[in-house]
This record gives C-alpha cells, structure tokens and sequence, in this order.
C-alpha cells in the first residue's frame, strides 16, 4: 500500500508569491489533515477534510490559505501571496477513521516552504 | 488552548537500557493518544496507539495511559541506536492531533 505522497518536497519562493501544495493521501482514506511545522515549534493542526468537505478549518492562519480537495481524492494547498511567517514544513496525514474508531493518522514526507 | 508538554530532552541512554519518555496534556476531552518517531528531516511515523487507561505493549514499545492523570508514557525496552530520534506525543478529542515539541532520544552504542 502506498503512503502518503507530497509535492514539491521542497520550494523556495520571495515574499507575495503564490505556491500550490499538494498531497496524496493512502488510498481509500476519507480524511485528510494538514499540519504545519514552523522553526522550534511543535506540529500544528491547520485543517481537515472528510472527502471532499472542509470538516474543520479551525487552525488556518488567516485567508491568504487555501485548501480543496475537489472529488475527495488529493488536495491542495495555496498560500497566496505568501509572508515570510508561512516558512515552514507543511504535512499532510490521512487516516481511514470511521466515526467512534481510532484515528491513526500517517503522515507524508512534508513540503519544506521557504519564503524569502 | 489545548496543549501538549514534553521534556525537550536529549534523553540519552546506553544500548540495551530502557528509554522512557513522558507527556502531559491539558485537555481532559481527549480520547485518543500517539506517539510518532520522527528521525532527522523525516516525517512523523506512527508507532503506538493507546486509547483507554493502562499499558500497551507491541515489540519493544509500551505505552502508558493515565486519563486522571493526564499523563501518557513510553517505554522503549533493549533500545538501538537506530532509535535515536525525537519522539512526538500527540493527542486527539474527535480527530485533529494535538502535537508536543517532542523529545529528543540519543541512544550510544
């Protein structure tokens, strides 16, 4: 079974540019988390789609991001213009949790950001 | 604010020695507990699931939930050095993982 993939690995982009993220989650796992890993911080939720809907964005910084996950398959994340503070490792984690089960999540190698 | 603490560490042991690693959390909602290894420019791996009170055991792992406590452990018996790495204890209410900074384990040969 394959994991969870994630492109670019890398992207180095200058202030008010656009960078698009994407992920691959296991197949057949319905939901898919993004996280973000800035510089001496710990792991930090941003959002969560259940297929294709937004089941929780509670943790998205502000509204230059932007999630879809259109036909519940991969998504994507655009940071759009990106800021120096959005540097950082963006994760993407799938889990195949059904409603009262364990939500083991499997995390994607990251994508390093690095706004300049 | 939900929150996660876990000594920054190194924890340093010798080879074949029991590695133990704690957390606390905040929130007693929490139902489900993790603990991710994550070597160096890597990705979290998951590597122990516990959801209700007491120990967990699979390999050389075992977890440990105290939910009155608020405290979740693992214990790595006989370690390698390849289980050098930082430890991540993460924790969940429905679905989102709340994530500590981790703790550094060093294990010398």
């Amino acid at each position: 079974e394959a994991g969870v993939t994630q492109f670019p690995s890398h992207s180095v982009i200058e202030k008010g540019q656009t960078v698009t993220l994407r992920c691959d989650p296991i197949s057949g796992h319905d939901n898919l988390y993004w996280y973000r890993r800035v510089m001496g911080k710990e792991i930090k939720f941003l959002l969560h789609f259940v297929k294709e809907s937004k089941q929780d964005e509670s943790g998205m910084p502000n509204n230059r991001f932007l999630a879809e996950r259109t036909g519940g398959t991969y998504s994507t994340l655009k940071v759009q213009p990106a800021e120096l503070e959005d540097s950082g490792v963006y994760f993407c984690a799938s889990s195949r949790r059904r409603r009262g089960e364990g939500g083991e999540q499997y995390f994607g190698p990251g994508t390093r950001l690095t706004v300049t | 604010q939900k929150e996660v603490e876990q000594n920054s560490g190194p924890l340093s042991v010798p080879e074949g020695a029991i590695a133990s690693l704690n957390c606390t959390y905040s929130d007693r909602g929490s139902q489900s507990f993790f603990w991710y290894r994550q070597y160096s420019g890597k990705s979290p791996e998951l590597i122990m699931s516990i959801y209700s009170n007491g120990d967990k055991e699979d390999g050389r792992f075992t977890a440990q939930l105290n939910k009155a406590s608020q405290y979740v452990s693992l214990l790595i018996r006989d370690s390698q050095p390849s289980d050098s790495a930082t430890y991540l204890c993460a924790v969940s209410g429905y679905s989102t993982l709340t994530f500590g900074k981790g703790t550094m384990l060093l294990v010398s040969p």
